[in-house]
């Protein structure tokens, strides 16, 4: 069962604009929560990191906002730039577990 | 300062033929965390390993696959008997095992099986 999901597979984006992703979970359980960046053939890398004790964490031009009511995490980036264009995992864990749960991923396209 | 090393790149094999994918973790790392991604799937842990143990091989099929992390040398993660189903990308973590949560990404090893 897909316990972290990732709806709208392509996101396409002017460049300069923002860019919002969206990520939904079921596990309760699940009170860490990351996004990964990968670009074709190389690893995921980590982006930014969020515990369920915050509601908005931020890091240069990327902020992910958590609303744990509705099981709903959010990665804004803005500005976009060229070189967002990737693919962007959302993933979930018990805090001091690494076996994280995936989503499917969203390709982003940034437009120059 | 080289990151997780995973070989080799590309692999393929022909149905029933082993497959040995391995990984080097990065430096002052301990442990090492495996993920399978299917096409069009997201990642999916398989199996997790400190120096000579395995942690946790909750997310690895009990049969034909194995895992193990030498004292020396690299993680092996190994395939048995590989049929068409296992044609995926296999990618291996690693973490210092100090509570950081951060997991460092090899560039994946893509396994097709013919």
């Amino acid at each position: 069962d897909q316990q972290v999901k990732q709806n709208s597979p392509s996101l396409s984006v002017q460049e300069g604009r923002i860019s919002i992703l969206n990520c939904d979970y079921t596990n309760s359980m699940f009170d860490y929560f990351l996004w990964y960046k990968k670009y074709p053939a190389e690893g995921p890398t980590f982006l930014i990191s969020i515990s369920s004790i915050k509601d908005k964490n931020e890091d240069g031009r990327f902020t992910v906002f958590l609303n744990k009511s509705a099981k709903h995490l959010s990665l804004h980036i803005v500005p976009s730039q060229p070189g967002d264009s990737a693919v962007y995992f959302c993933a979930a864990s018990h805090y001091g577990n690494n076996r994280l749960a995936f989503g499917k991923g969203n390709q982003v396209v940034v437009i120059p | 300062n080289a990151g997780v090393m995973q070989n080799p790149r590309h692999l393929v094999r022909r149905r029933g033929q082993e497959a040995r994918l391995r990984c080097s973790p990065m430096k002052g790392h301990s442990h090492v965390y495996w993920y399978r991604q299917l096409p069009e799937e997201g990642l999916k842990f398989m199996v997790y390993l400190q120096k000579e143990n395995i942690i946790d091989e909750s997310g690895m099929p009990k049969e034909r696959f194995s895992a193990e992390f030498p004292k020396e040398g690299p993680s092996i993660l190994r395939i048995q008997q590989v049929v068409r189903g296992d044609s995926a990308a296999y990618f291996c973590a690693s973490s210092p095992g100090t509570g950081e949560e951060k997991l460092f990404f090899g560039s994946g090893t893509q396994l097709s099986v013919l």
